[in-house]
């Protein structure tokens, strides 16, 4: 079945620097690639996803990037805000089965 | 707000109680998922639901016990829970479309401690 590495398991950065989290995958098969942000007592939402036919995509601060080949996919948030303090989920999906990495505690100092 | 509901959102019960958790989504899916999140550990997928078919038991103990009554509704029944069963229990639904992964939209959670 599908192993999803993540790493860090904690990160800590200045308000404005950037943060990127990386994950590795095992299963080629997966095809889809979400990102989920979860606040403490919430469940997690999604922030952004990628499908295996892309190699990169950006939603104003936050951006992923896949590559298939290497079988490993990173998020990156820039100018980082508070707010974006919470932990980090990815995950990797082929129908019905989705597997997610252990989770990043991001935390942004003002 | 994702649209998916789940009540209690706290329960607190003995190891010979019985209890239910209830999930709703308001989305028109026609997937709906448990998950077992525990501290410092990835999701763990309990059970798929498909148009109201059970897909998927990722080797879950039978004290915990699944019920989809129709597209929109998701329960998970326990019983005889251990305390190493406390965690936080997530549910989640999905369009499922015939072909391709698609997204999973979740609830806040229940958080369940077993005394």
């Amino acid at each position: 079945g599908e192993n999803v590495e993540q790493h860090p398991s904690t990160l800590s950065v200045q308000e404005g620097d950037s943060a990127v989290i990386k994950c590795t995958y095992s299963d080629s098969a997966s095809n889809y690639f979400p990102w989920y942000k979860q606040e403490l007592g919430k469940g997690p939402q999604l922030i952004i996803d990628i499908r295996s036919n892309v190699g990169e995509k950006k939603d104003q601060r936050i951006a992923v990037t896949l590559n298939k080949t290497a079988k490993h996919f990173s998020l990156h948030i820039t100018e980082t805000q508070p707010e974006d303090s919470a932990v980090y989920f990815c995950a990797a999906e082929r129908i019905n089965d989705m597997r997610f990495g252990a989770g990043t505690r991001l935390t942004v100092k003002p | 707000e994702t649209g998916v509901t789940q009540t209690p959102r706290h329960l607190v019960m003995g190891m010979t109680n019985k209890k239910s958790l209830k999930c709703e989504q308001h989305l028109g899916h026609n997937a709906m998922y448990w998950y077992k999140q525990s501290a410092k550990k990835p999701l763990e997928l309990m059970f798929v639901y498909n148009f109201k078919e059970q897909t998927e038991n990722n080797s879950v103990p039978s004290r915990f016990s699944p019920e989809c009554p129709n597209s929109s509704h998701l329960f998970l029944h326990l019983h005889t829970l251990q305390p190493e069963d406390s965690a936080l229990y997530l549910c989640a639904s999905s369009l499922q479309t015939s072909g391709g992964a698609d997204t999973q939209y979740f609830g806040p959670g229940t958080r369940l401690t077993v005394l």
